[in-house]
């Protein structure tokens, strides 16, 4: 089955401390991108990758990171999080039109 | 550079009909419309390129007025599965993947 898969689904974490956000998908899409969901702003871009070693800053970069060291996967990093981070995250693949999206994942930062 | 969609939200009941709007204060390339049910991942219904195209499937079409820099979502005797927050996602050229932009959303619930 095509899909997207994100872990984990739900996170609370608390200032500061380190996390990663999984996304993997079994598409073959070159095209990989994180968007954070907030009531009222729609969806709003973090990251995007356009192949392998290649990502891009979207929208709302500040505060993330990402990598693309496989095709499938494109993990989200969260450095240093910080309570602006809590938000509903989306990962979405495609080629050249419809995207795809995971599940989401819900993190809260206290 | 974030789309502005129209109306915010909106009520029906099933089978009247809805217009949800979308427009960009820049040229658009094309435009995707999407829809998001409450707790689950924005799926995606349609694609509308450059050239004033109009698409649709079932009841659900879309039209992209690229003079104007706007696409129109059109639900035509809507029913209770179509409740959910659609959001137009705007592309500003054919450099695939830069500059793709979402809609803030525009809430519609179907009532019986």
């Amino acid at each position: 089955e095509a899909q997207v898969t994100q872990n984990p689904r739900y996170l609370i974490t608390v200032t500061g401390k380190k996390l990663t956000v999984t996304c993997s998908q079994n598409m073959n899409h070159e095209y990989m991108s994180w968007y954070r969901q907030d009531p009222g702003l729609g969806l709003r871009q973090i990251y995007y990758s356009m192949n392998v070693e290649v990502t891009d800053k979207g929208d709302v970069p500040e505060g993330y990171k990402v990598s693309r060291k496989e095709k499938r996967n494109f993990p989200l990093i969260l450095e240093s999080p910080s309570p602006n981070q809590t938000s509903l995250y989306f990962c979405a693949s495609s080629k050249r039109d419809r995207k795809f999206f995971g599940p989401g994942t819900r993190l809260t930062v206290l | 550079q974030q789309p502005v969609q129209s109306p915010q939200a909106v009520i029906l009941r099933e089978g009247e009909d809805a217009v949800i709007n979308c427009s960009s204060s820049k040229a658009l390339y094309s435009v995707h419309w999407y829809r998001q049910k409450h707790g689950e991942a924005p799926v995606f219904l349609m694609i509308l390129l450059k050239g004033g195209e109009q698409k649709g499937h079932d009841k659900i079409s879309a039209s992209f007025n690229e003079k104007k820099q706007q696409s129109s979502l059109y639900l035509t005797a809507s029913q209770l599965s179509y409740s959910g927050t659609y959001f137009c996602g705007t592309e500003f050229s054919d450099n695939y993947g830069q500059n793709f932009v979402f809609g803030p959303g525009t809430r519609l619930s179907v009532l019986p």
